[in-house]
């Protein structure tokens, strides 16, 4: 079972923004990750500590936290980004709890 | 930079055990927190153990316990499961942190199927 609640899915139109939520109360207080994944390939992070971006990650990949929900929001929204995102954080019995992840469509 | 690669996909019938290989460069293991995150075929990632520096040792996910035992050797790390069963059926990743950050690492995967 997942303890981080992600919407399915969301769309969003080229150049536009995308906003993904992740909701649970594992994340009170917690420092959240985000993973970008896209078919045949391995998951990318694209956000850790929850809005810090590891080198090479382009500045439109920005993340945020509020209480028990954190947010990654993908400014200005290019095909390239069509993927599955999921978010993480760490739990007392779980070192890496990840959501239940959201497929973005950029049309 | 941190380079990981699995072994080849496994087909193994229910009941066998399978293990998975990943063999690290650029770093050595003793830098690195080794963890396996499996994805169900069209299903979400899910931690299955790694390396805990909190704990100094690895600790599996509740529901891997008793069947999945990883370990290590020189360069590589290994993961097992046990008594597989069809539903064990995923692409098991290799995935590597510093201390105990984000996954930062990640190998390509291995596909392992368990079907009689």
């Amino acid at each position: 079972s997942y303890d981080l609640t992600q919407p399915p899915s969301v769309s969003v139109s080229p150049g536009q923004t995308a906003t993904i939520t992740c909701s649970g109360d594992t994340l009170r207080n917690k420092l959240s990750s985000w993973y970008q994944h896209k078919p045949g390939q391995s998951p990318v992070l694209v956000i850790y500590q929850t809005n810090k971006r590891p080198s090479g990650i382009p500045e439109r990949f920005s993340g945020s936290h509020y209480g028990d929900t954190a947010t990654l929001t993908i400014r200005g929204a290019q095909a390239i980004d069509e993927a599955d995102y999921y978010c993480q954080a760490w739990d007392f019995s779980t070192p890496y709890v990840f959501g239940t992840g959201t497929k973005v469509t950029v049309l | 930079q941190v380079q990981l690669v699995q072994s080849g996909a496994e087909v193994k019938k229910p009941g066998a055990s399978v293990k998975v290989s990943c063999k690290v460069s650029g770093y050595t293991l003793s830098e690195l927190s080794m963890h396996w995150v499996r994805q169900p075929s069209g299903k979400g990632l899910e931690w299955v153990g790694g390396f805990d520096p909190e704990y100094g040792k690895t600790v599996y996910a509740q529901r891997f316990q008793g069947r999945v035992s990883m370990t290590e050797d020189a360069d590589t790390a290994y993961m097992e499961v046990s008594s597989l069963r069809p539903e064990d059926t995923a692409t098991f990743y290799c995935a590597a942190a510093n201390g105990s950050g984000p996954l930062e690492y990640w190998a390509q995967g291995t596909l392992v199927i368990v079907s009689s």
